[in-house]
């Protein structure tokens, strides 16, 4: 069965600075990959994914994440991370052959210092 | 509409009852799913519609649960006979009819509370 694990429950960092959230997966294929954010109260909304091709993703909001396979790794990055991206962080991986219901890893929690 | 809407936002019961929760998918999409996301369990699925095949419930934690998707649009999770383990934001996600590859986009979830 497919596993994903986010090593980091809770992340700080400064206005201005980078980011980076980490993401491993278990699964014996190659994986759709996807990170979504959650912000208090609301759903959740795509940031990027990953099915083929370029190994290094472009979302919005200025994020991009890089595919490893050798390390089965997904981590999300942002060069310069603003206050509004203060949120909950979820990395999935689609199951290809069902309905690509989503596997999510626990999350992580990330707070801005100003 | 423009997004995946979800209705009570909240909703509180009492041990026992049972709870009916709506999902509106954006129009057109074939696929829906529910999730569930807990306190103790994280975000996990519940059960799959595509189409008018059979869903997959594989995700279903109890019979206590079921859900139906009438008309091939609005779907309806029913919880029987609530416990206070069922409290959590229940999300739902519809997907397009590209395929797999799709992206899937959720509504703003119920907030279940069991007292």
């Amino acid at each position: 069965a497919q596993s994903v694990t986010q090593p980091d429950i809770h992340i700080t960092v400064s206005e201005g600075a980078s980011l980076e959230l980490r993401c491993n997966y278990s699964y014996g294929a190659t994986p759709y990959l996807f990170w979504y954010v959650q912000s208090p109260g609301q759903g959740l909304q795509l940031l990027l994914k990953y099915f083929s091709g370029d190994t290094l993703v472009q979302g919005i909001k200025g994020f991009e994440a890089e595919f490893k396979r050798s390390q089965s790794s997904f981590n999300l990055r942002k060069p310069s991370v603003h206050w509004s991206d203060a949120a909950e962080y979820f990395c999935a991986v689609g199951v290809y052959n069902a309905g690509n219901m989503l596997t999510f890893g626990g999350g992580t929690r990330l707070m801005v210092k100003p | 509409g423009a997004g995946v809407s979800q209705s009570p936002s909240n909703k509180v019961t009492e041990k026992g009852k049972d709870v009916e929760l709506r999902c509106d998918p954006i129009s057109g999409h074939t696929a829906l799913y529910w999730y569930r996301q807990s306190l103790g369990q994280g975000l996990e699925f519940l059960i799959y519609f595509q189409g008018n095949s059979a869903p997959d419930k594989s995700g279903l934690p109890s019979d206590r649960f079921s859900a139906e998707r009438t008309g091939g649009s609005v779907s309806t999770l029913t919880i029987q006979r609530t416990q206070q383990e069922d409290s959590a934001v229940y999300l739902c996600a519809s997907r397009g009819k590209r395929g797999r590859t799709d992206t899937q986009y959720f509504g703003p979830g119920t907030r279940l509370t069991v007292l």
